[in-house]
């Protein structure tokens, strides 16, 4: 069974830029999480959605930040315009139904100059 | 609201030593607990669960036991190795998503 997909591994942008992340999640899996994770600190919720629909974003900047799955599957974050404090790790997660279990990506590292 | 709390951010030990990171957490109702590993360019990784008072998770030679008296589920393992060298953290879970503490680094030396 193929593990959750991320690319990019990397990015590097100036200020101001627009960057996307993609995830493919585990197949089969409903619910799929992206978590903001700076260095040294651990992931914190960003978004997450259940099939198509978003469960909880109230913790995503959404003047800059914006997040879909729209066929409940491969889910892709956009940030529009970047600052230096969103250099942090990217992470996305699925869970399959009745499991509490999160299987995380490798993740997208982001560095904003 | 809930919240996880790891007192060690590093830990650093030789092997063969007996290893504790604390992990405490604040909740309402009875959550879920979890320890994640974490290597170098990698996502966390579950290692085990536990979702009920006294409820042991163990894997690979860790073990945490449910103390919802002292809101504990401290991570132990009697003999490290240099390939426990990671990350660790304890998260909690309501059944919506997970929320993680700061982590705790180990290092082994050989």
């Amino acid at each position: 069974e193929a593990g959750v997909t991320q690319s990019p591994r990397y990015a590097v942008l100036q200020e101001g830029q627009a960057v996307s992340f993609w995830c493919d999640p585990i197949s089969g899996h409903d619910t799929l999480y992206w978590y903001q994770q700076p260095r040294d600190q651990g992931p914190q919720l960003l978004v997450y959605f259940r099939d198509e629909a978003v469960i909880d974003n109230s913790q995503l900047p959404s003047d800059r930040f914006s997040a879909v799955r729209p066929k409940g599957t491969n889910s892709t974050l956009k940030i529009q315009s970047a600052k230096q404090g969103d250099t942090a790790t990217y992470l996305c997660a699925s869970r399959g139904l009745g499991v509490e279990t999160l299987y995380f990506g490798s993740g997208t590292r982001l560095t904003v100059l | 609201g809930d919240s996880v709390t790891q007192t060690e951010g590093q830990v650093a030990l030789s092997e063969e030593d007996f290893l504790t990171i604390h992990c405490n957490y604040s909740a309402s109702g009875y959550p879920a607990l979890f320890w994640y590993v974490q290597y170098p360019g990698e996502g966390p990784q579950f290692l085990f669960r536990a979702s009920r008072d006294k409820e042991k998770g163990s894997s690979r030679g860790f073990e945490a036991t449910y103390d919802k008296g002292t809101t504990s589920f401290h991570l132990r393992k009697a003999s490290v190795q240099e390939s426990d060298s990671a990350v660790y953290y304890c998260a909690l879970g309501d059944g919506t998503y997970q929320r993680f503490g700061t982590g705790t680094k180990l290092q082994v030396v050989p």
